[in-house]
């Protein structure tokens, strides 16, 4: 069975400060997405990495995607209050998406 | 172009009735999947449908559950007798690929309350 762990499970921050979350697992994905929700709300797809190695810049956010395509990481350079929320990873294939738990972050200002 | 958009937002029901969701998926997006999230856990997958075909149901409860997605309209999800447990907020995602990079855009969702 396919599982993805994420953590830190919560992350409070000051504003300004750089953060990294992990998504991890010991399976092979064939690609990753993350995705962020707020309270309510349906998740927001942010990126998906496809390729072992690769990095996507977001503007502050960077995503990169492990060599060995079991995990993932996204960090968050200068956190504002507006990147408040839960980030979800997920991975899969053949339409059944397998989600973490999320890391929820608040950022404090 | 519109995302996907699910109604109604808020649904509330005694046990025993029954539950219909509605999802309209994306302008071009031939392809659904319904999730499920209970308080304080992660998005769970239900099923995955195209037009007039379930593709995998593995995720769905063996009774009381179905979905559809009728050649024409939206795709619907239908909970019938209802239960407390059932009470969760229920995601629709569209994508316009089979399986392929399982890029799936979400709904703002259907949260359920069983009373």
């Amino acid at each position: 069975t396919q599982l993805l762990e994420q953590s830190p499970q919560f992350l409070s921050i000051q504003e300004g400060e750089n953060l990294t979350v992990y998504c991890n697992s010991s399976s092979v994905f064939s690609s990753l997405q993350w995705y962020r929700q707020e309270p309510g709300e349906g998740p927001v797809l942010l990126v998906t990495v496809v390729t072992g190695g690769e990095v996507k810049k977001l503007k502050r956010l960077t995503f990169q995607f492990g060599d060995a395509r079991k995990d993932s990481s996204l960090h968050i350079t200068a956190a504002q209050p507006g990147d408040t929320g839960l980030y979800l990873c997920a991975g899969g294939s053949q339409g059944n998406l397998i989600f973490g738990k999320g890391t929820k972050l608040s950022v404090k200002p | 172009n519109a995302g996907v958009m699910q109604n109604p937002r808020h649904l509330v029901r005694r046990r025993g009735q029954e539950a219909r969701l509605r999802c309209s998926p994306m302008k071009g997006h031939s392809h659904v999947y319904w999730y499920r999230q209970l308080p304080e856990e992660g998005l769970k997958f239900m099923v995955y449908l195209q037009k007039e075909n379930i593709i995998d149901e593995s995720g769905m409860p063996k009774e009381r559950f179905s979905a559809e997605f009728p050649k024409e309209g939206p795709s619907i999800l239908r909970i019938q007798q209802v239960v407390r447990g059932d009470s969760a907020a229920y995601f629709c995602a569209s994508s316009p690929l089979a399986g392929g990079l399982d890029t799936q855009y979400f709904g703002p969702g259907t949260r359920l309350t069983v009373l």
